[in-house]
């Protein structure tokens, strides 16, 4: 069954680095995300992407983020310089062009912010 | 603004009971009802959607209902089993490919 998947699982970094998380949607979606679960907190929506651009942006998403498909296959998230508060799962998830929309999970990337 | 409700209090039960979770709402006219599940430390998973003219939609021993007047989503296990022991998230939403809204969850226990 296809499944979308994400690296790394885990990735520890210090304060002020850059960090790419990467993804790989399901292969005929059109419809990508990136949502972040603070431990023990609800998932939170951080950005859609659709047709090679963002459609919407949460308040989270801030100047730090940003997203590309650099290749047609891969997704990715770039927080620029990290913060202790960036500490979290965050999960790509991806949509066909159906009209219900339902989205398909990856297994998370977790961060650690040091 | 908007905002999605669940009963963030554990619910226990005993297997072989039936587990009724629920989803309220406000500002909200969705078109859709989304219900997904979510192990720890894992991504969630969908496991039924239910559109603003249905009033209830079945899968299995899952059963969702959707009361736009309420504006609440109630959400089923029946015959319950401890494999079913996870956090259930709502998420009320208007089209597909926009934003998807998670409500905080409830966590369902079942005891053998």
């Amino acid at each position: 069954e296809p499944e979308v998947t994400q690296t790394p699982s885990h990735q520890v970094t210090q304060m002020g680095q850059e960090v790419i998380l990467r993804c790989v949607p399901i292969s005929n979606h059109l419809y990508f995300y990136w949502y972040r679960q603070i431990l023990g907190q609800k998932v939170e929506f951080l950005v859609s992407f659709y047709n090679n651009e963002i459609s919407e942006k949460s308040e989270i998403f801030d100047d730090q983020f940003s997203v590309e498909r650099p290749d047609g296959s891969n997704f990715t998230l770039k927080i620029r310089s990290t913060k202790l508060e960036d500490s979290a799962m965050y999960f790509c998830a991806s949509s066909d062009n159906r009209d219900t929309g339902e989205l398909f999970f990856g297994e998370g990337s977790r961060l650690t912010v040091l | 603004s908007q905002k999605i409700e669940q009963n963030s209090e554990a619910l226990n039960i005993q297997e072989g009971k039936t587990a009724t979770l629920t989803c309220n709402y406000t500002n909200y006219s969705p078109a859709y009802l989304q219900w997904y599940r979510q192990d720890p430390g894992r991504g969630p998973v969908f496991l039924l959607l239910i559109r603003e003219n249905e009033k209830e939609k079945r899968k299995e021993r899952l059963k969702v209902t959707f009361d736009t007047t309420l504006k609440q989503s109630l959400f089923h296990i029946t015959a319950s089993q401890p494999a079913d022991s996870a956090t259930y998230l709502c998420a009320p939403s208007n089209n597909a490919g926009n934003m998807l809204t998670f409500g905080g969850g409830t966590r369902l226990m079942v005891k053998p």
